[in-house]
Formats: structure tokens, C-alpha cells, sequence
């Protein structure tokens, strides 16, 4: 079975463009969630994705936006990009079914911002 | 809001040695407590985990037991191997996994 796919795995970018990364969960996975990893403010949850809806959202600027497609996949964004957005955008899927559920996380992709 | 709160780092430890890092939790609700670990240049490996007091998860001889009366999940190795080294972050999730919310995170190095 494969496990969650990210695309691009590294990507730089100048400051000021947008950028939209990937995500292509678990067959069967129905819940993407998405999370920012940097130095200085460690694991923070972003969104998560639940047949095509957003159902949470962390406390990030409206710049960071997601969706997800009828096949579970999911797409995140983030426009006019600053220097501190660089970081390891970790995407993460689940099966909700309830307090055993799992989150089974992608490698990432290493976002820089010059 | 919910939090969890690990044992800072970086821990250095000889092969064969016992290893414990601490993790306590913010008590709101019913979480399921979880450990992640992080090699370099890869994302997240689940390591274990617990969804009621008093469980016990375990794997690749790593443990942690869900301690209510403590909100504590603390990680332990009774004899670490230098290919345990890696980033280790305990998380808590409401639930379920869907939106887990991470300690800082312990980096552990295991000398030969």
C-alpha cells in the first residue's frame, strides 16, 4: 500500500510569488491535514480536509489557503510569500473512524524563500 | 488552548543506556496521546500510541503509558541503539489524529 505522497520534495521560491504544494494521501484516506514545521516554532497544524471541506483551521494568515479534490487529494497554498514561510510543509492523512485513528504523515516538502 | 509540554534537549546517551523523555499534557476533553518520531530529511513515523487512561502503547521496545492522574505520556527505553537517533515529539490529538497539536520536540543522539 502506498504511503502519503508530497510534490515537489524541495522547492525555492522569491519572496512575494505564490507557491502550491501537493498531497496525495493513503487510498482510502479521507482526511488530509496539513502542518508548517520550522526551527524556531516547531509542529504547527495548519488545515485540515475532510471530503473536499475544510473543517479545522489553525491560526494562520489568510495567505495559507487548501482544497481537496473528489479523490481525496489535497492542494495547499500560500501567496505572496515571505521569508519566514520557509519550512517543511508535512502533509498528513487519516481514516476517521473514531479514537483509533491514525495520522500516517508524507516526507514533506522543504519550502525556501529567498 | 491545548498544549503539550516535552523535556527539552538535545539528550546524548551511550548504546545500551536507558532513555526517558518526558511529556505532559493539557487535560481539556479526552485526547488520544501519540509518539512521532523524525528521522533527518523524512517526515513523521508514528512510534506508539495510547487513547485512554491507563493504556499502554509500545513498539520496537519503546513505551509509554497514558497517565491520567499526571496528564503525563512519557517516552521510555530500557537499552537505546545509535539507530534510535532521531527527533522525538509527543503529540495529543482530540479524539483522533486529524489535528494534533506537538510538543518541541527531543533529539536524541546514541553513542556507540
Amino acid at each position: 500500500k502506498a504511503g502519503v505522497t508530497q510534490t515537489p520534495r524541495y522547492l525555492i521560491k522569491t519572496r512575494g510569488q505564490q507557491v502550491t504544494l501537493s498531497c496525495s494521501p493513503i487510498s482510502g484516506h479521507r482526511s488530509v491535514s496539513w502542518y508548517q514545521q520550522t526551527p524556531g516554532q516547531g509542529l504547527q497544524f495548519l488545515f485540515e480536509y475532510f471530503s473536499e471541506t475544510q473543517r479545522n483551521k489553525g491560526n494562520f494568515p489568510g495567505r495559507f489557503s487548501g482544497r481537496q479534490f473528489s479523490n481525496s487529494r489535497s492542494e495547499m497554498n500560500v501567496s505572496t510569500l515571505e521569508l519566514g514561510d520557509s519550512a517543511l510543509y508535512l502533509c498528513a492523512s487519516s481514516f476517521p473512524g473514531g479514537e483509533n485513528t491514525e495520522a500516517f504523515f508524507g516526507q514533506g516538502t522543504r519550502l525556501t524563500v529567498v | 488552548g491545548d498544549s503539550v509540554t516535552q523535556m527539552e534537549g538535545p539528550v546524548t546517551l551511550s548504546e545500551e543506556a536507558f532513555l526517558t523523555i518526558n511529556c505532559t499534557y493539557t487535560a481539556t476533553g479526552y485526547p488520544s496521546l501519540f509518539w512521532y518520531v523524525q528521522y533527518p530529511g523524512e517526515g513523521l513515523q508514528l512510534l506508539l500510541k495510547a487513547t485512554k487512561a491507563d493504556d499502554k502503547g509500545s513498539n520496537k521496545g519503546f513505551e509509554a503509558t497514558y497517565r491520567k492522574e499526571t496528564t503525563s505520556f512519557h517516552l521510555e527505553k530500557g537499552s537505546v541503539q545509535v539507530s534510535d537517533s532521531a527527533v522525538y515529539f509527543c503529540a495529543r490529538g482530540d479524539g483522533s489524529a486529524r489535528q494534533l497539536t506537538f510538543g518541541s520536540g527531543t533529539q536524541l543522539t546514541v553513542l556507540p
